[in-house]
């Protein structure tokens, strides 16, 4: 089984400051990935990045990058020079090769930023 | 936009109703997701169609079933509803199988309303 663990409710970041998003995960598997998504409140799900279990480097794109530590189960996300149009719900999932079409989502923290 | 379309965007029925929500993946998409976001139990994966065929099953209740079409086109019937229903329906496609590092683009979803 696999659990993703979410545990800001909520945070608040100053605009253009850079701000950190947690999430641990559990699992048994070997090979995973693992996943951010924003939900603006308007509702849609929208892609951030993703990260192997087997990637030696974090990954980047453009203003988000995964801080992933292995021996730790984590895989923070950080948004640099934050935009007030950043303010929305940010999920972490992950998905396990053995069964890569279930993605299983954390509870999501809900990102505020403030001009 | 993501190139997922669902309809209808919002649906308000009764206890024991039954509905389907409808979902057209992405141009060359072969796989097909569907997800329920309630506030209770958060965002969770329910089935995966993959050309016709399912592919991976989550936490899908047995009122609930799904099909995808030959023309990729998938369908989510939901029936014998109960106000715990009430919910976001997300679908989602890729395309191919649903391999680890295949990123899933989700739809608007849809908002549905158990009275």
């Amino acid at each position: 089984a696999q659990k993703i663990t979410q545990t800001q409710p909520g945070m608040f970041v100053q605009e253009k400051e850079a701000v950190t998003l947690d999430c641990t995960y559990d699992t048994s598997d070997q090979s995973y990935g693992l996943f951010w998504y924003k939900q603006p409140s308007s509702g849609e799900m929208i892609f951030l990045i993703y990260q192997g279990s087997y990637d030696e480097q974090n990954a980047t794109e453009g203003r988000y990058s995964l801080n992933f530590q292995k021996a730790r189960k984590s895989a923070n996300l950080v948004i640099s020079a934050s935009q007030l149009g950043d303010s929305a719900m940010y999920f972490c999932a992950m998905r396990a090769s053995n069964n890569a079409g279930k993605s299983t989502f954390g509870d999501g923290t809900t990102l505020t930023v403030k001009p | 936009d993501s190139g997922v379309t669902q309809t209808p965007k919002h649906l308000i029925t009764a206890t024991g109703q039954r509905v389907t929500l409808r979902c057209s993946p992405r141009s060359g998409d072969l796989s097909v997701y569907w997800y329920q976001q309630s506030l209770d139990q958060g965002l969770q994966f329910l089935i995966q169609y993959y050309n016709g065929e399912e592919r991976a099953k989550g936490n899908i209740l047995e009122r609930f079933s799904a099909q995808q079409f030959p023309d990729l086109h998938s369908e989510l019937n939901l029936s014998s509803l109960e106000l715990g229903d009430s919910a976001l329906y997300f679908c989602a496609s890729s395309p191919r199988t649903g391999e680890l590092e295949e990123t899933q683009y989700f739809g608007p979803g849809t908002r549905l309303l158990v009275l």
